[in-house]
Order: C-alpha cells, then sequence, then structure tokens
C-alpha cells in the first residue's frame, strides 16, 4: 500500500503558486520523499526529491517539515501545462530495497485560466 | 534526462493472441527495469522488477505466466501478455533505473483487446 495520502483534486488559477500537500507520517528515516506528475495518457515525469531539507529545482519547491511527516510541492507560477495528476511517493534510495515506487492516487491538479 | 521509449505506442489485437510490448533505455544502461499497468482513472501498479540476466519478481497478483517479462540485456525488457483478453486491456508502462537507482519511465503502451 502506498505510504502517502494526498487531497484528491486541486484547483489552481493561471500564474498563481500551486501548493499541493502530501502527508506520510510513518516514513522512516532512510526513505525519501519523491515527486512525480503524469499528464493524462503520458508516463510518469520525475519532478523533484528530497530528505528533510528543502530542495528546490527549475521546476518546483519540495518543502519538507522538521519531523519529516509531512511536505509540500509548489510551482511557484502555474501554468496550464501543469494540469496533471502529482503523487507524492516515499522511497528508499539506494541500496537493495529494489527502488520500487508504489504510487498512491496522488492529486488531480487543474490549473485554470 | 535519461531517455526510455516503448514500442508500440498502442496496440490493438484480438482475443486469445499474444501481445509484446518493449521498454528501452536509449542513453544510459538499465540494471533494473520495472512494468506497470494502469486502467483508467486509476493509479499506475507495479507488476514486477526486472534485472537484467535474472528472472523477474512479480508483485501479489500478478500471473507470471500471462505476463512474461524478459530483460535479456542492459537496455531492453519485453513484456508479452499470453493470450489476451478484454480485462487486459489497460496502459502499460515501464521505467527504467541505471547506476543513479533512479527511475525514468517510458511514454506508454494503450492495449485494447477485443
Amino acid at each position: 500500500d502506498a505510504k502517502t495520502t494526498q487531497p484528491p483534486s486541486m484547483d489552481c488559477a493561471e500564474g498563481r503558486a500551486a501548493n499541493l500537500p502530501c502527508n506520510h507520517s510513518t516514513i522512516s528515516g532512510n526513505e525519501y520523499v519523491y515527486w512525480y506528475r503524469q499528464i493524462h495518457s503520458q508516463g510518469p515525469q520525475y519532478i523533484i526529491h528530497g530528505l528533510k531539507n528543502n530542495e528546490t529545482n527549475e521546476m518546483a519547491s519540495l518543502i519538507i517539515t522538521e519531523d519529516r511527516k509531512s511536505s509540500t510541492l509548489i510551482l511557484p507560477h502555474a501554468t496550464l501545462r501543469d494540469t496533471a495528476v502529482y503523487y507524492c511517493i516515499v522511497r528508499v534510495a539506494g541500496g537493495n530495497q529494489g527502488g520500487k515506487l508504489i504510487f498512491g492516487q496522488g492529486t488531480e491538479l487543474s490549473v485554470k485560466p | 534526462g535519461a531517455v526510455v521509449s516503448q514500442h508500440p505506442s498502442r496496440v490493438i489485437c484480438k482475443s486469445g493472441t499474444s501481445v509484446k510490448i518493449e521498454c528501452r533505455s536509449l542513453d544510459f544502461q538499465a540494471t533494473t527495469m520495472f512494468w506497470y499497468r494502469q486502467f483508467p482513472k486509476q493509479s499506475l501498479m507495479l507488476m514486477a522488477t526486472s534485472n537484467e540476466g535474472s528472472k523477474a519478481t512479480y508483485e501479489q497478483g500478478v500471473e507470471k505466466d500471462k505476463f512474461l517479462i524478459n530483460h535479456a540485456s542492459l537496455t531492453l525488457s519485453t513484456l508479452t501478455v499470453t493470450s489476451a483478453h478484454p480485462e487486459d486491456s489497460s496502459f502499460y508502462i515501464c521505467s527504467a533505473s541505471g547506476l543513479s537507482n533512479e527511475q525514468f519511465f517510458g511514454p506508454g503502451t494503450r492495449l485494447t483487446v477485443l
């Protein structure tokens, strides 16, 4: 079973920041938080991942709470092309855990003009 | 990022036939490949994990004799749906992982069984 909880859907106005929350209260010390998104009828696209520090790249920012039980993905200036299902996944990086990604239901983000 | 391709992108077949789907890592060597299935309006479900040169490890409830996986090289894995039936109609997605252990996904294959 997925180890994360996300709201099923969210709306965001074009040009505004989209803040997508994720709860992962049972996360282990060696598990990272990963975010992927899936645009309709395409394969998932990697967005960002982090362990405990906040992370930023050209696509998004990831804010992880100090207790690591929740995180927020921030798309700073959402565009219509950001409309997709966003998946928050906890996963052990490296080692012999197989690297499996277990997808939950995700958040369907609709960016509206 | 790394590129993973799938072929075909769409396939329609008659019930009872077998269908082979290819997954290729185009610019890196994939020591591990994963196969997922996704039904409409649902999330991705992991079917199996395959390591190059080894037998695939199937998730609980996935029939290994129905979904044959071969990972004969570091750039190619195949999924064969044997004796396909309408309930096997789905979106099949592969991902590949190399030395970085990060997963890169293919664009998916839409299978429709008539």
